[in-house]
Order: C-alpha cells, then structure tokens, then sequence
C-alpha cells in the first residue's frame, strides 16, 4: 500500500497566517493527489484535486503543488472558518489511502 | 444537488455482519463517469478506503479488508450498500459513503457517515 505522511499532525496559527502542510508518498502517486478539509463531526469535504487543481467553490486562498512523493497544501491567509483539520488522499494505486490528516487549530 | 445519506445500525455485536446503504439523491447512481465508494474513520484513525462499486458490477475492495466485505448496487433505487462480516470491536467506526470520479478519483461529495459501534 501506498503510505501517505503528513506533517505536522498538529499546527497552530492564527488568523491571517499563512500556513503550509506537507504531504509525502511512500511511492509515486504522480498527480492522483486530493486534499480534504474536515471538521469535527462532518463529512470531509475536497478542496483540491489532482495535486493542484481548486475545487470548484473553494476559496482562491488555498493553494497545492507538488507531484510524485511530495505535495503541499497552503493556505495564504487563514479565515476563522478554516480551523479543521485537513488531510491528503492518493488514488493512484490500490487501495486508495489517506494521510492520518492535520490538525489547523487556533493558537 | 448530489447528496448521500448512509442508514444503518449504530450497535452491531462482535461476529455479525453489518449492513450500510447508502441513498443517492440529486443524481442517477447509473453515471458512467463516477464510482461509488465506503470509507471508515476510526477514532485517531486515518480514513480508510473499503471499496467501490461501478453500476455496472465492477468492484474494488481493500485488501485488507476484501475477505469480509461485499458492496452491491441497486439502480431501481438509486441505492448501493455495504456488508461487512465478522464484525469485531476494531471495526467500530464513522462509516462513510462518497461519489468517486473525475481527475485524481476523488471522493465527492461524501455522506454525513454512520456512527456504527460493535459491543456485546
């Protein structure tokens, strides 16, 4: 199985921060690479896919990269609405797996 | 709009088998383009794929998982539901199902999931 590592599991900051979390694959998963944001007691919810490509919906101030092994997912400036926690998914190979995710909290 | 409901038992006793539906409303379950999915999340768990199912009886299941689970589709009612077997207190978990399609097969838009708890 493809292991999906993410770092940090738990992030502090405040609002208008600029914030950063890192994505890194045991294995290539090329782009097949989706980002999911969660909040307690809800369904997840995707935000970016295809390793960089924005939801349709989402707001401009999340952003991805990264190809291959390792991905990021930043947000630009956080808004109070942002603070959940936010994980990574790869459906290049079976099965599909998941990061253990990123906790965003208030600082 | 597409929304997903799951319905379901939320108490199962440890060696029977749980079984999910999931509802599909606001599109036709018979779409070519999309895959239908289940996924679990445990408490301090990552999320864990179980499998999904195509309408036309394609399935994919997890490994890990694939000796205890079926997935089946009913388009009569726009329906596809989950079985799995042999239920142990390790499968105590949110259960959720979710749309799979499009680039990178993400999953969306996903149920509000099942809270299901296996206890004596």
């Amino acid at each position: 199985d493809t292991q999906l590592t993410q770092s940090p599991s738990t992030l502090s900051a405040s609002v208008g921060d600029r914030v950063t979390i890192t994505c890194r694959a045991s294995q290539t998963v090329s782009s097949n690479l989706n980002w999911y944001q969660q909040k307690p007691g809800k369904a997840p919810k995707v935000l970016i896919y295809a390793a960089s490509s924005l939801e349709a919906g989402v707001p401009s101030r999340f952003s991805a990269s990264g190809s291959g092994t390792e991905f990021t997912l930043t947000i630009s400036s956080l808004q109070p609405e942002d603070f959940a926690t936010y994980f990574c998914q790869q459906s290049y190979t079976l099965p599909y797996t998941f990061g253990r995710g990123t906790r965003l909290d208030v600082k | 709009q597409l929304q997903l409901q799951e319905s379901g038992p939320g108490l199962v006793k440890p060696s029977e088998t749980l079984s999910l539906t999931c509802t599909v409303s606001g599109d036709s379950i018979t779409s070519s383009r999309h895959y239908w999915g289940w996924a679990r999340q445990s408490p301090g768990e990552a999320l864990e794929w179980i499998g999904s199912i195509h309408y036309r009886g394609n399935t994919y299941y997890n490994p890990s998982l694939e000796s205890r689970v079926t997935i089946s589709v009913d388009t009569s009612k726009n329906q596809f539901f989950l079985e799995m077997r042999s239920m142990t207190v390790a499968d105590t978990a949110r259960y959720f199902c979710a749309r799979l399609g499009g680039l990178a097969m993400r999953f969306d838009p996903w149920g509000p999931g099942i809270l299901t708890t296996v206890s004596a």
